[in-house]
């Protein structure tokens, strides 16, 4: 069974950069699928962040694509994401998650992590 | 960018009902769509793929459907385990969006 488990950092302050790690265990990244990240404000929705396979081909959201960079340890069976110049609106909880596919789309996030809390203040 | 809108935003309910949330795309996404549950303080769960299927485990009370851009998730009779929150999410051309929930609660 898939399990994924996000870590990093839980405060970080304003005009820093936000760093996580997704260590994934019962799948090997190498294999296939997309990997991504999600993130949810305190008591907001979800919002999609990025996504990238084991060759390294990313997909940014294009709200956030200036500041953020997805990467991939195959490795150690892992992806990061990184988001610079962090304000308070950065504030949420990060999830990592498997992008699962169905009729040769990448549609849908069928695996998450439990998700980190990254609280942006000084 | 496609915008996803639910409705309706609350929904209260009971124990047994039939229960019914709408999901709908500012352009089509064909079947591409999904369904998922969130409680508080836990990940979400994916309940539905490509409109209509049935992640494996999900209960068969749960059913989607819809294509283009009107999507529905019935729940087709309300027991304890799904008080929850319901989002709605699309795929088209490498771009993933939610809808901004749908909040089901215990009449």
């Amino acid at each position: 069974q898939v399990q994924l488990q996000e870590s990093g950092p839980g405060l970080v302050k304003p005009s820093e950069t936000l760093s996580l790690t997704c260590a994934v265990s019962g799948y090997s990244i190498s294999s296939g699928y997309f990997w991504g990240w999600i993130r949810q404000s305190p008591g907001k929705g979800l919002e999609w962040i990025a996504n990238i396979y084991h060759s390294g081909r990313t997909h940014y959201n294009p709200s956030l694509k200036s500041r953020v960079t997805i990467s991939v340890d195959t490795s150690k069976n892992q992806f990061s994401l990184k988001l610079s110049s962090v304000t308070a609106a950065d504030t949420a909880v990060y999830y990592c998650a498997r992008v699962s596919d169905t009729s040769g789309y990448y549609s849908h996030f069928d695996n998450w992590g439990q998700g980190t809390l990254v609280t942006v203040s000084s | 960018d496609i915008q996803m809108t639910q409705s309706p935003p609350t929904l209260s309910a009971s124990v047994g009902d039939r229960v019914t949330i709408t999901c709908r795309a500012s352009q089509s996404i064909s079947s591409l769509l999904a369904w998922y549950q969130q409680k508080p303080g836990r990940a979400p769960k994916l309940l539905i793929y490509k409109a209509s299927s049935l992640e494996s485990g999900v209960p068969s009370r749960f059913s989607g459907s819809g294509s283009g851009t009107e999507f529905t998730l019935t729940i087709s009779s309300l027991q304890p385990d799904d008080f929850a929150t319901y989002y709605c999410q699309q795929y088209n051309t490498y771009s993933w969006t939610f809808g901004q929930g749908t909040k089901v609660e215990i009449k």
